[in-house]
């Protein structure tokens, strides 16, 4: 199907151990996006692409890694999960042109034990 | 990032217009301004946006002040499905990025 989206859908993880969420679309768009969100700070960005192999930081990188090797593909990694982490991670494209509409992928819940 | 300025709640009765208010006094002749919606438990959902001129479209309508530090997004029939949290935000049009600073929003609760 066409769109946006994230897998999985809910996660529980232990501290310490690596966890990768994935994000695919099928708009062919050229940004991509990694929010979190959290009660009390609303959707904070933590890392973009602009396009295949380029990637820069957002508001809160740190403990994240990130890769883009294809337009369509856009995983986030935790290398090493913290509690702070538990939060619910929205993926979003938008083309390269124009406004810079953001279509947002349904989320996935991440709870660190 | 330029800021925006929303209240933190609002309420209206279904079927009735619901006027949301922005301001957004810092914006630059070149940003545009987006909304958009999360309802409970699902990702943010676009709503609109405009540069200079009101829009229209299936969901709502974007009113522009004329001189753009303030907006106001309608939505002409609440329903219950509308009740959300609504986001107003500046896309700044510098450089690469295309990233959107989201804030508190408002809250919308929507009495049947």
């Amino acid at each position: 199907d066409a769109g946006i989206t994230q897998s999985p859908r809910y996660k529980i993880t232990e501290t310490g151990r690596q966890v990768t969420l994935m994000c695919h679309q099928t708009w062919s768009h050229s940004y991509m996006f990694w929010y979190r969100q959290d009660l009390g700070h609303g959707l904070r960005l933590i890392y973009y692409s602009a396009a295949a192999d380029i990637t820069d930081k957002g508001e809160v990188p740190d403990g994240y890694v990130v890769s883009r090797s294809k337009t369509e593909n856009f995983p986030l990694t935790l290398e090493s999960a913290t509690r702070s982490q538990t939060s619910v991670y929205f993926c979003a494209s938008s083309g390269s042109g124009g406004s810079g509409t953001q279509y947002f992928g349904p989320g996935t819940r991440l709870t660190v034990l | 990032d330029a800021k925006t300025t929303q209240p933190n709640s609002m309420e209206s009765n279904e079927e009735e217009p619901v006027h949301l208010p922005c301001n957004h006094s810092t914006i630059s002749g070149t940003d545009y301004i987006h909304w958009y919606r999360q309802l409970p438990s699902q990702g943010p959902e676009y709503v609109i946006h405009g540069l200079t001129s009101n829009v229209n479209n299936r969901m709502a309508s974007l009113a522009i002040a004329e001189d753009r530090k303030s907006s106001t997004l309608i939505l002409h029939r609440a329903t219950l499905r509308d009740a959300a949290v609504y986001y107003c935000i500046l896309r700044e049009n510098r450089g690469y990025g295309n990233k959107l600073v989201f804030g508190a929003g408002t809250i919308l609760r929507v009495k049947s």
